[in-house]
């Protein structure tokens, strides 16, 4: 089993919808948890970094963390055919335990106009 | 405002040749690690490096994988005896001291004939 499961989609939605994005985790000592957006022959861009269980919010952005159900989502509203990307989930123990990023497989979303 | 920096962006090199990969932090930056992106798959950990210290290279593979950061000039990755299944997208991410988020660079994409 990996330790972070993401479905890989692909994901097509209209303009203008919201997206649900969302991935798993086995491992408890994860606190630190980041959404990047990857384009195509691209480097992941970072999007959102949530510490330990709650909500963020950024503009059009908002991701979520329950740590008690080991699952994250990242939602997008009012979707523009620009957001079309891979979303990559991305987790870590932090500086107390080990600062490398587990990532998710990623879920390719088009926006359609 | 440089960003992390990765050259050559492009790389072929045929069975057996080595391959040598280049990484400049964003400023201000001391921590380094190296994440390889193969076709369809997510990212994954390879080694993170401090000034002159290989702090974790629990994802670098046993054998012709190498990489340093020292004390003046970029980080180097290094693949001795290349061959076709290291084709693949090398990333670079940096971060601050005590900080948890990693940004990435436009990535090395390694062809190996």
């Amino acid at each position: 089993q990996k330790e972070v499961e993401q479905d890989p989609g692909p994901l097509s939605v209209p303009e203008g919808a919201i997206v649900s994005l969302n991935c798993t985790y086995s491992n408890s000592a994860f606190q630190y948890f980041m959404w990047y957006r990857q384009y195509s022959r691209k480097g992941p861009e970072l999007l959102m970094y949530t510490y330990s269980s709650g909500n963020k919010e950024d503009g059009r952005f908002t991701a979520q963390v329950d740590k008690s159900s080991k699952y994250i989502s990242l939602f997008i509203r009012d979707s523009q055919p620009s957001d079309s990307a891979t979303y990559l989930c991305a987790m870590s123990a932090g500086i107390q335990g080990a600062q490398k990023l587990v990532f998710g497989q990623g879920t390719r979303l088009t926006i359609n106009p | 405002n440089a960003g992390v920096m990765q050259n050559p962006r492009h790389l072929v090199r045929r069975r057996g040749q080595e391959a040598r990969l280049r990484c400049s932090p964003m400023k201000g930056h001391s921590h380094v690690y190296w994440y390889r992106q193969l076709p369809e798959e997510g990212l994954k950990f390879m080694v993170y490096l401090q000034k002159e210290n290989i702090i974790d290279e629990s994802g670098m593979p046993k054998e012709r994988f190498s990489a340093e950061f020292p004390k003046e000039g970029p980080s180097i990755l290094r693949i001795q005896q290349v061959v076709r299944g290291d084709s693949a997208a090398y990333f670079c991410a940096s971060s601050g001291s005590y900080q948890e988020t990693q940004y990435f660079g436009p990535g090395t994409r390694l062809l190996v004939l």
